[in-house]
């Protein structure tokens, strides 16, 4: 079955260090996008891409970046974490326009 | 205007009882909708998707669409403890092309055993 895996489940970090989360998808989907899930805010969207070589900001983009190098990855790079980067991130992939997005299990990132 | 709105508070309803959660949206022209269950510490799970206006039924679960007013509503028949999540509304807004989902920030249904 077609899946998404995210890599590390759980992480601890220091601030100021630089942290990849990993995102990889079997569906084949061109749409991949990171979201980050905290208490009242609900899923807000980090980055996003439509394909290969595409990359796009959503709305909280600062201290975030994202590559597309192939069809199947999309990791998102914090340049130097922060505390406020405290989060569960979910990576998600959709196939098309109209259709339903597919979620990862999601990685717990913790920045002491 | 936030995109998706979600205002109801947390939801306790008896096991057997109907569960209606609602949802309102900003962007008159969009054209999907759907509604995902998280359980605590998992990640979100498409429980249903509609398209157009009137009902939708799947098992125990019922979506709503009513483009004319912007919102959409998912009833949940039968509750069961099971059904114990958080509810998130989700929508394609034309503004993004329809392929971007914009969430809303979701209801925690508790269903009383």
């Amino acid at each position: 079955d077609a899946e998404i895996t995210q890599s590390p489940r759980h992480k601890i970090t220091e601030t100021g260090r630089q942290v990849t989360l990993a995102c990889h998808q079997t569906w084949n989907h061109n749409n991949m996008f990171w979201y980050r899930q905290d208490l009242g805010h609900g899923l807000r969207l980090i980055h996003y891409s439509y394909g290969v070589q595409d990359t796009n900001k959503g709305e909280v983009s600062d201290g975030y970046s994202v590559s597309r190098s192939n069809t199947e990855d999309l990791p998102l790079t914090l340049e130097s974490a922060a505390s406020s980067q405290t989060s569960v991130y979910f990576c998600a992939t959709r196939q098309g326009m109209n259709t339903e997005a597919f979620f990862g299990q999601g990685t717990r990132l913790t920045v002491v | 205007q936030k995109e998706v709105e979600q205002n109801s508070g947390p939801l306790s309803v008896p096991e057997g009882a109907i569960a209606s959660l609602n949802c309102t949206y900003s962007d008159r022209v969009s054209q999907s909708f759907f509604w995902y269950r998280q359980y605590s510490g998992k990640s979100p799970e498409l429980i249903m998707s509609i398209y157009s206006n009137g009902d939708k039924e799947d098992g125990r679960f019922t979506a709503q669409l009513n483009k004319a007013s912007q919102y959409v509503s998912l009833l949940i028949r039968d509750s069961q403890p099971s059904d114990s999540a958080t509810y998130l509304c989700a929508v394609l807004p034309l503004l993004y092309g329809n392929n971007r989902l914009a969430f809303g920030k979701g209801n925690q249904v508790v269903v009383i055993p």
